[in-house]
Order: structure tokens, then C-alpha cells, then sequence
């Protein structure tokens, strides 16, 4: 069973501060993807990183990709209020890149 | 991306009725789909893969006879939750994947079925 562990789990911040979240795995991904949900809607995709190493930047948020495809971080520079939500990373797998997602962080940015 | 349509949004029953749930893909001919199970404040966690004109692909632990999945078209799979209990109350989201070619590796998501049994 492939499993995605993120950490923290949980992570209150200030406006302004920045913060980090992890995904790692045992497990090599063809991609991995990350996602934000807000309460009662379907998660949307941030960004999808391929190549082992790759580091992504869109806006203030800040993707890498392990060198091995094992693992990959998020960093937020400056959070603010509406970065809050649950962030989700996931990786393809299997004939039918079925999606496997990780445990989840809870973030909370407070004004 | 694909458009994905699920239905109903909220729904409401008693303990030991049926529930049925639909995931349209509005603009793209799916041969598979993913249903998955949310808990408050946890991850997705995946069902099943939904594939059209054959059986679904259950994972680990999920029973398939209280879970039926149907998949009879290339936009529509339904997802049924028979005898639906309390512990079967849960945020259900399907998934549509069209595929490393549409450059996001094409996963869209529903926006998911909020299930209350009472």
C-alpha cells in the first residue's frame, strides 16, 4: 500500500509568516500533485510537479519535488488570511494513475 | 479541464434506506472515475475506480456489496450506498483523470456529496 504522510497536521500561523508543509512516501510517484479544499467542496489542483528535483513557484507558494520522486514540500512566503484550507498532496499510481492522497495539513492563517 | 458534474449535493436519509449518487462528466468520455470518502478534517480517502462497462476496483477494505458502484457510460458512474447506517455519513467526491495529455494530468474533481444518516 502506498501511503503519503504530511506534516504537520495541523499549523495555526499569523498573517505574514511563513510556513512549510511536507509529503513523504516510501513510494516513487510518477507525479505527485498538491490541492487545496475549502469545507464542504471538492479539493483543486495548485500544481503538479514530474521531474525529480523540480521546484515550482506560483505566486507566493513554492513547490519541490525529491530528487528520488519520494517526497515533495509546499512553502507559503507571507500566508494570509485566505490561504487557509486543507492542503492535500497525492500521488499517481497504478495502471489507471489512480490518485493516493496524503494525510492532509490543516492551515489556519489568522489576521 | 473536464467538467464534472455530482449529485445530489446534500442529502439526508434514514438508517437502512439506499442513497444513490451520480458523477457526470459533463464535457469528456471517462472510462474510468474515482470515488473516494471523506471524514471531517481528514484526507480523501480512495473507494473505489469506477470503470465503464465493467466491474469497479475496490480498494482495501471497502465493501462492495454496501458500496455499488455503476458505470454504464462513458459520462455517468453511480455510486450507491446500500443500508446506509450512521457510520456511513461522510463527504463523497468523485474524481475524473483524462490523462498526462491535458498538461495538469487532467484530475477533476466533483464537488462532492455531503451524506447525513440518521
Amino acid at each position: 500500500t502506498q501511503l503519503l504522510e504530511q506534516s504537520p497536521q495541523f499549523l495555526s500561523i499569523q498573517e505574514g509568516e511563513n510556513l512549510t508543509v511536507y509529503c513523504n512516501s516510501s513510494s516513487v510517484f510518477s507525479s505527485l500533485q498538491w490541492y487545496r479544499q475549502e469545507p464542504g467542496e471538492g479539493p483543486v489542483l495548485l500544481v503538479t510537479v514530474v521531474t525529480g528535483g523540480e521546484v515550482k513557484k506560483l505566486k507566493r507558494l513554492t513547490f519541490q519535488f525529491g530528487d528520488a520522486r519520494k517526497d515533495s514540500s509546499l512553502h507559503i512566503t507571507a500566508a494570509q488570511p485566505g490561504d487557509t484550507g486543507l492542503y492535500l498532496c497525492a500521488g499517481a499510481a497504478g495502471a489507471t494513475n489512480k490518485l493516493i492522497f496524503g494525510t492532509g495539513t490543516l492551515l489556519a492563517v489568522q489576521p | 479541464g473536464a467538467v464534472v458534474s455530482q449529485h445530489p449535493s446534500r442529502v439526508i436519509c434514514k438508517s437502512g434506506t439506499s442513497v444513490k449518487i451520480e458523477c457526470r462528466s459533463l464535457d469528456f468520455q471517462a472510462t474510468t472515475m474515482f470515488w473516494y470518502r471523506q471524514f471531517p478534517k481528514q484526507s480523501l480517502m480512495l473507494m473505489a475506480t469506477s470503470n465503464e462497462g465493467s466491474k469497479a476496483t475496490y480498494e482495501q477494505g471497502v465493501e462492495k456489496d454496501k458500496f455499488l458502484i455503476n458505470h454504464a457510460s462513458l459520462t455517468l458512474s453511480t455510486l450507491t450506498v446500500t443500508s446506509a447506517h450512521p457510520e456511513d455519513s461522510s463527504f463523497y467526491i468523485c474524481s475524473v483523470n483524462q490523462g498526462p495529455g491535458q498538461g495538469s494530468y487532467g484530475y477533476t474533481f466533483g464537488s462532492g456529496t455531503r451524506l447525513t444518516v440518521v
